[in-house]
């Protein structure tokens, strides 16, 4: 998969947005940009995906940039039970692999 | 619930033993993942299979092989095990496995190796 940048870790104040940033600039036309994340030891979750459009869904918003090379992840009001290791993941087209990275840490703090 | 039922959840054994692990996909879906998920190592890719055919492969070691039945569950045998083989083990599953799919995980098989 191409490859991903996030910072490793980041805190979040209960109830505020938590944006996590994500770079991907050598991204192709066709690939998507994936969101997952994974809560202490349980399975990865899926959160949202895009392509070139902003997605909205009932867990977040993905905004993607215009050249497509960095993308955000928004958690509207984060809450305790967000605290997560997100994965930011740009899938290539035909390639059947799934592949993480190191993600970013979020710690939800109240 | 993402529907993806992994058995069984723990699982302790000693180095050179044999074990399997099974994963039954969300109803519906053709697509099995395996992933395997160790302190040092983070999430790693180890096979796919689609309907029944192995469509890609990770960096899967020799001793472990998986195979998906027509049934469409999947099973993913570990042999000859050692210390290092210590991790989670995931399956996921997805309808068709195509790249603009979302993946659906399960819990996963603890898997401790003494």
């Amino acid at each position: 998969d191409a490859k991903t940048t996030q910072p490793p870790s980041m805190d979040c104040a209960e109830g505020r947005a938590a944006n996590l940033p994500c770079n991907h600039s050598t991204i192709s036309g066709n690939e998507y940009v994936y969101w997952y994340r994974q809560i202490h030891s349980q399975g990865p979750q899926y959160i949202i995906h895009g392509l070139k459009n902003n997605e909205t869904n009932e867990m977040a918003s993905l905004i993607i940039t215009e050249d497509r090379k960095s993308s955000t992840l928004i958690l509207p009001h984060a809450t305790l039970r967000d605290t997560a290791v997100y994965y930011c993941i740009v899938r290539v087209t035909n390639d059947y692999k799934l592949s993480f990275g190191a993600g970013t840490t979020v710690t939800v703090r109240a | 619930d993402s529907g993806v039922t992994q058995t069984p959840k723990h699982l302790i054994t000693a180095t050179g033993q044999r074990v399997t692990l099974r994963c039954s996909p969300r109803s519906g879906d053709l697509s099995v993942y395996w992933y395997q998920q160790s302190l040092d190592q983070g999430l790693q890719f180890l096979i796919q299979y689609y309907n029944g055919e192995e469509r890609a492969k990770g960096n899967i070691l020799e001793r472990f092989s998986a195979q998906q039945f027509p049934d469409l569950h999947s099973e993913l045998n570990l042999s000859s095990l050692e210390l290092g083989d210590s991790a989670l083990y995931f399956c996921a599953s997805s309808v068709t496995g195509s790249t603009n799919e979302k993946l659906f995980f399960g819990s996963g098989t603890q898997l401790s190796v003494l």
